[in-house]
């Protein structure tokens, strides 16, 4: 079946950078793209941005908080996805979701808890 | 802030019609298609509904969508204490080149 296991759980501190792997299986990874979503506690879901898994085209979100902080890559040969966020801060603490599709998203992965705190 | 409007919660008793409501924009909703998901406490979303009104073959036919303009609605028929949970409409936004939520639905079957 298709399924999305992605990285474990992690801790940083304020200024740290975080690289979370989204591994894909059960169908052909470069048909789609994966697209990553965060969910603050307590909160609603984010879009980050996606990545084209054939050609690696990418689209971030464009808000203040995220200016050239983001960026996504794939590595083919092992169907995986990474998200990077670096200059993390407390309010990046959040679940992060990577999800299939670039307009809708299924299935997702488990979640990444990321906790960031000094 | 979130893109979409959602209502915060919505209740309704056991066997019986809920809907909940999505409101966007020409940007968004009026424009591109919209996704529903279901989302229980500790667990990732779920596909419900896609390009508007389309479930997944997985999906009981319970669960509906629809659009109208610049809305959406979900619609889940037959409630059960299992649906509790909290639902999410997402489309993309040509705008903003993002894809864009709302903020969420708690649903709570009396």
């Amino acid at each position: 079946q298709v399924q999305l296991v992605q990285s474990g759980p992690e801790v940083k501190k304020p200024g740290a950078s975080l690289q979370v792997s989204c591994k894909a299986s059960g169908y052909t990874f470069t048909r789609h793209a994966i697209s990553w979503v965060r969910q603050a506690p307590g909160q609603g879901l984010e879009w980050m941005g996606r990545i084209s898994a054939y050609n690696g085209n990418t689209n971030y979100i464009h808000a203040q908080k995220f200016q050239g902080r983001v960026s996504m890559t794939t590595d083919t040969s092992t169907s995986t996805a990474f998200m990077e966020l670096r200059s993390l801060r407390s309010d990046d603490t959040a679940v992060y979701y990577c999800a299939r599709g670039s307009y809708d998203f299924t299935p997702w992965g488990q979640g990444t808890l990321v906790i960031v705190s000094s | 802030q979130s893109v979409l409007t959602q209502p915060p919660s919505v209740s309704a008793a056991p066997g019986q019609r809920v809907t909940i409501s999505c409101s966007g924009t020409s940007s968004n909703i009026g424009n591109n298609f919209v996704s529903w998901y279901q989302q229980f406490p500790g667990a990732a979303p779920k596909l419900l509904i896609y390009d508007n009104d389309k479930r997944p073959s997985e999906i009981p036919d319970r669960f509906s969508g629809s659009k109208s303009g610049t809305s959406a609605t979900l619609g889940i028929t037959g409630l059960q204490t299992g649906d509790e949970a909290d639902y999410y409409c997402g489309t993309w936004d040509s705008s903003l080149s993002a894809g864009v939520f709302g903020g969420g639905t708690k649903l709570t079957v009396l």
